[in-house]
């Protein structure tokens, strides 16, 4: 089946500096990926759409120039926490659709972001 | 604007016994329907979806659930539930034609005592 991975599956930072987050597709090409960003104990918010080529679509609130998302392949998305402070500290979860004409999200296994 | 609520938080069953999950929504049409599981550190896995037709869908590692349109639940169940079956359970919907603009509950969290 299809696979999304993500990569640190945890990572641990100081206040002020910025950490990058990779989403991959292993077996299928996305053209289109999903970052969501789950707070403890709530549920998971849509933060962006990253589209191949193009600049991501971002949701209302969401602080484009604080989470950046570049797409630079048909299998890999990246979001990179900019000046990361506390506030930042949680779960990032990618997701993408398993090819052409599917129509459910395979999600990565998240990345768990502490700022110290 | 659509909504998802899952109205419990927190549920514990003994192990074998049955399992329901609700989930009621808010949406202009009929909307894509889905459950999600998570385990902790983990990321979603689907167990079943609703687009249309049968209002009964069957999912993965028995689980089912059911589209009552009059009551806007779709609420799931498992006639016996596991102890590997602990973990938080989502109910998300998206807009009829496109299962990419998900809006998620907050989630039931599920114990199992053995």
């Amino acid at each position: 089946g299809a696979v999304v991975s993500q990569h640190p599956s945890r990572v641990i930072c100081k206040s002020g500096t910025s950490v990058k987050i990779e989403c991959r597709s292993l077996d299928f090409q996305a053209t289109t990926m999903f970052w969501y960003r789950q707070f403890p104990k709530k549920s998971l918010m849509l933060m962006a759409t990253s589209n191949e080529g193009s600049k991501a679509t971002y949701e209302q609130g969401v602080e484009k120039d604080k989470f950046l998302i570049n797409h630079a392949s048909l299998t890999l998305s990246t979001l990179t926490v900019t000046s990361a402070h506390p506030e930042d500290s949680s779960f990032y979860i990618c997701s993408a659709f398993s090819g052409a004409g599917a129509n459910v999200l395979t999600f990565g296994a998240g990345s768990r972001l502490t700022v110290l | 604007a659509q909504s998802v609520t899952q109205p419990d938080i927190h549920i514990t069953v003994s192990e074998g016994a049955s399992l329901e999950l609700r989930c009621n929504y808010s949406y202009g049409a009929t909307p894509y329907l889905f459950w999600y599981v998570q385990s902790p550190g983990q990321g979603l896995q689907l167990l079943l979806k609703y687009f249309s037709g049968d209002t009964l869908v069957q999912g993965i590692k028995g689980f089912e659930a059911e589209f009552k349109r009059s009551q806007s639940s779709f609420n799931l169940r498992k006639p016996s539930v596991h102890w590997s079956d602990a973990a938080e359970y989502f109910c998300a919907v998206a807009p009829p034609g496109t299962a990419s603009k998900l809006t998620f509950g907050t989630g039931t969290r599920l114990q199992v005592t053995l």
